[in-house]
């Protein structure tokens, strides 16, 4: 079975520092990629997606994700964090892009002024 | 279009009652999932659908009965609840696998369900 990592429970960056959330992944084949941002009190928003093809994928809001087979990653990145970035980031793994995925344990951003 | 709608936002039971969550959409998404997220944890997948009449388990099952006689609603219900229930509740929702936005899940805004 599929499953993820997400190694930091809790991260804060200061306005305008650049982000990295990590995230390692246990599958045997390719898999599909996700990662998604849930605001608080509000449902879960997809940033970004991987399935194939360039490694390197841009999302919403000025975020990318790199893919790295070698090493089971797909962390995502942010040049420059905004205040409004603040909220909880998820990881998913999917076998297939049907729509059933597996979820990271979520890494909170917080963002100092 | 409104998107994945989810009712109640908030509810609370008692031991025992029973009562079910409404989840529909508007998009005509064949793939539609029930997951719970409990505090520090990632979303856990209850049941999936792949389209009407057709419903299957996923991780954590126990104590929760769905069926999908329409594309746009997938209730879920809770048969008897316990305190272990308590959590919150996301609805979702995926195009076909085979169009662009396949494998996207849209998610409702959630239902908070406290069981005493």
């Amino acid at each position: 079975a599929q499953s993820v990592t997400q190694p930091d429970i809790h991260i804060t960056v200061s306005e305008g520092a650049s982000l990295e959330l990590r995230c390692n992944y246990s599958y045997g084949a390719t898999p599909y990629l996700f990662w998604y941002v849930q605001s608080p009190g509000q449902g879960l928003q997809l940033l970004l997606k991987y399935f194939s093809g360039d490694t390197l994928v841009q999302g919403i809001k000025g975020f990318e994700a790199e893919f790295k087979r070698s090493q089971s990653s797909f962390n995502l990145r942010k040049p420059s964090v905004h205040w409004s970035d603040a909220a909880e980031y998820f990881c998913a793994v999917a076998r297939t892009n049907a729509g059933k995925s597996t979820f990271g344990d979520g890494t909170t951003l917080t963002v100092k002024p | 279009n409104a998107g994945v709608t989810q009712t109640p936002k908030f509810q609370v039971l008692k031991t025992g009652q029973s009562m079910t969550l409404q989840c529909a959409q508007d998009m005509n998404h064949e793939y539609m999932s029930w997951y719970r997220q409990d505090p520090g944890m990632g979303l856990r997948l209850i049941h999936y659908s792949v389209g009407a009449g057709i419903t299957d388990q996923g991780e954590v099952p126990n104590g929760y009965n769905v069926s999908r006689s329409t594309t746009e609603d997938f209730p879920l219900r809770l048969l008897s609840a316990a305190p272990s229930q308590t959590s919150v509740y996301f609805c979702a929702s995926s195009p076909d696998p085979g169009t662009s936005g396949g494998g996207t899940q849209y998610f409702g805004p959630g239902t908070r369900l406290t069981v005493l």
